[in-house]
């Protein structure tokens, strides 16, 4: 089974709106990270957090992690089309591979 | 720097053939991984290796086997195709197993 599910699994939105998509856990961590992938592509990498960080900015990009309750947010402010893709969590948990969950499609309307 | 490259970019086999998904990475990066990907799902990790001479299994490994003679090279094979392998094959490098870097994929029909 997928360590970790995002929620939800689809979400359309306009350009200018935020995004947030949320990912849960199962087992403890020693970080959480988001990636992206476009239709037909890999995936690129885009933010890490530790498992002793609660919160992390880069760019567009706020993550929140909280290990209580073994849960990740990725919000994406003010989105533009090209921000349209999969986005998933993937987590570390020491044995130096990651475990994906099964994504968010995000659509953004221009 | 080339990155991650992977090659076939597609291919098709059919049931019970054989063959060798290649990866190679020009990071000098220590760990390396191959994952399936399924139509609307994430990535199930296969196999992979925290350095040369060393692999491990992932969470799906049946009918894959692996080898890192060198750091650059981490090659996929599939023994004896069969259609539930039909997917696209990501391979994956990183030098501290933190951020991954991908390749572009192969798409893999088994007929």
């Amino acid at each position: 089974s997928q360590q970790g599910e995002e929620d939800p699994q689809a979400l359309s939105i306009q350009e200018g709106e935020n995004a947030t998509m949320n990912c849960s856990y199962k087992t403890s961590i020693n970080n959480l990270q988001w990636y992206r992938q476009n239709s037909g592509r890999g995936l690129v990498h885009l933010i890490l957090i530790r498992s002793n960080e609660r919160e992390k900015h880069s760019g567009r990009l706020r993550v929140t992690l909280d290990t209580s309750k073994k849960s990740s947010s990725l919000l994406i402010t003010a989105s533009r089309a090209a921000d349209t893709a999969s986005y998933f969590c993937a987590t570390d948990t020491g044995r130096r591979a990651l475990t994906f969950g099964s994504g968010t499609r995000l659509q953004v309307q221009p | 720097n080339a990155g991650v490259t992977q090659t076939p970019k597609f291919q098709v086999l059919k049931t019970g053939q054989s063959m060798t998904l290649q990866c190679a990475q020009d990071m000098n990066h220590e760990y390396m991984s191959w994952y399936r990907q399924d139509p609307g799902m994430g990535l199930r990790l296969i196999h992979y290796s925290v350095g040369a001479g060393i692999t491990d299994q992932g969470e799906v490994p049946n009918g894959y086997n692996v080898s890192r003679s060198t750091t650059e090279d981490f090659p996929l094979r599939l023994l004896s195709a069969a259609p539930s392998q039909t997917s696209v094959y990501f391979c994956a490098s990183s030098p501290h197993a933190d951020e991954q870097y991908f390749g572009p994929g192969t798409r893999l029909t088994v007929t």
